[in-house]
């Protein structure tokens, strides 16, 4: 089945800088895209999520943008801190138009490391 | 409150032996979801329950897996008889209503499994 993906396994940053970690989906019929964050041992914990009828969606120290034409998806992390390694997940649901059935689909993790 | 519970966190078995993984979702959470994450991989679902009913099982391989949420609130996930490619985390997510809204999927910790 079709499946959302993450263009990079491993990301390094320097502390203090800023992350930009990109995803491509390829079901159109997606309406509902989240991003993870996911600790060593974890369960992922649910970053910022954003619907198809917008491009783009702050929260704190983190953006979600979203270009359908391009069925690409980013998250920008502000300011990188030590307490930000983990390995990021974009995710995607038929939330609104899936009748119910509305289990996540994810991609294979980008793993942000940030360097001192 | 309280997060998803799950347990046992970590359990070895041999191939053939069957085990099951038992769930607790947040208060009130009405959709129950068993995701399956092999390392180095994002999550994948297996099965979706909203309240004790199931809405989706497309990809749980129910030759070997089944599951159950008798009561509309604990779950179970047994895998009978195991194979070396189910080692993997099982985890377990809730959200509090189904169909169309934004709120927010929650993860447990996971069980990681080792089929040796």
């Amino acid at each position: 089945g079709e499946s959302v993906g993450l263009h990079l396994p491993t990301l390094s940053v320097q502390e203090g800088d800023n992350s930009i970690i990109n995803c491509a989906y390829s079901n159109s019929a997606s309406d509902y895209f989240i991003w993870y964050k996911q600790e060593s041992g974890k369960g992922p914990q649910f970053i910022i999520d954003i619907r198809s009828n917008m491009d783009k969606r702050q929260g704190q120290r983190v953006t979600v943008l979203l270009n359908k034409t391009v069925k690409h998806l980013s998250l920008q992390i502000a300011a990188t801190q030590p307490g930000d390694s983990a390995v990021y997940f974009c995710a995607e649901s038929r939330r609104f138009s899936g009748g119910g059935a509305d289990g996540l689909t994810f991609g294979k993790g980008t793993h942000l490391i940030i360097q001192p | 409150e309280a997060g998803v519970a799950q347990s046992p966190r970590y359990k070895i078995i041999e191939k053939r032996q069957s085990v099951a993984f038992w769930c607790n979702p947040i208060s009130g959470h009405a959709t129950l979801y068993w995701y399956q994450q092999i390392l180095g991989q994002g999550p994948k679902l297996l099965i979706q329950f909203q309240n004790n009913g199931v809405v989706d099982d497309s990809q749980l391989p129910k030759d070997r897996f089944s599951a159950e949420r008798l009561k509309g609130v604990d779950s179970t996930l047994k895998i009978q008889p195991a194979k070396l490619e189910d080692s993997a985390v099982y985890l377990c997510a809730s959200r509090k209503r189904g169909g169309s809204s934004t709120d927010t999927q929650y993860f447990g910790p996971g069980t990681r499994l080792t089929v040796l």
